[in-house]
């Protein structure tokens, strides 16, 4: 597609819930990126993927949050357990090359509220 | 460690006026400056970036920011405000692997008509 698309854009979950978060990156792009961005503040690094691997996952909360991406394209955030600190907005981004050089594209984001 | 600060939670300006959005950096090493834009209930669109070279960047939508390497500072201006320039407006630096941003706690800008 032309952009980054996430879905679901809203999810509402009771605590202790678990919940999958998906992200379609640009078509072809290596690197993938999720941030996790809580209310008032600005976006925080969660994990890093180029194609299938997952090289960086140093901003992860806690072994409740889990990030894949299979195949190199779709990648899934999970959130085993869900708690109401976990209740943010979470970005994905794609990067079409490994090098740093080439700039992120953001998608829109899932919102995602623990009651 | 990388990190921005951005002094001001909001910022009001009136139509036409210039406007300035302002970010101080702390970096171990060059830094490497961005500064991104978000709209209500839309991803974060990138305005300019810094990297090396002249101390004043030119961006998208008519918006330039200033590398002041003695003041740590990259503030973002404009010339003459409009009021679709109102959203959220984010300082960002990026860590040396290209891989991770980090972000200040962003800056509500309101253009007043």
């Amino acid at each position: 597609g032309a952009g980054v698309s996430q879905s679901p854009r809203y999810k509402v979950a009771k605590r202790g819930q678990d919940v999958a978060l998906r992200c379609d990156p640009i078509s072809g792009h290596v690197s993938l990126f999720w941030y996790q961005q809580a209310l008032g503040q600005g976006p925080e690094f969660l994990t890093y993927f180029q194609n299938e691997a997952q090289l960086d996952k140093s901003g992860l909360p806690s072994d409740r949050f889990f990030a894949e991406r299979p195949e190199g394209s779709v990648s899934t955030l999970k959130i085993q357990r869900t708690q109401q600190e976990d209740s943010a907005v979470y970005l994905c981004a794609s990067r079409p090359g490994r090098l740093a050089n080439y700039g992120y594209t953001f998608g829109s984001g899932t919102r995602l509220t623990v009651v | 460690a990388q990190s921005v600060a951005q002094p001001e939670d909001q910022v009001n300006v009136a139509e036409g006026n210039p406007l300035t959005v302002k970010c101080t950096y702390s970096v171990s090493g060059n830094p490497y400056l961005f500064w991104y834009v978000q709209y209500p209930n839309r991803g974060l669109q990138f305005l300019l970036k810094y990297i090396t070279g002249d101390n004043l960047v030119k961006g998208s939508y008519g918006f330039e920011a200033e590398f002041n390497k003695s003041q740590t500072s990259f503030h973002l201006k404009k010339p003459s405000a409009l009021v679709s320039d109102s959203a959220l407006y984010f300082c960002a630096v990026r860590d040396f692997t290209g891989n991770q941003f980090y972000f200040g706690t962003g800056t509500s800008l309101t253009v007043i008509p």
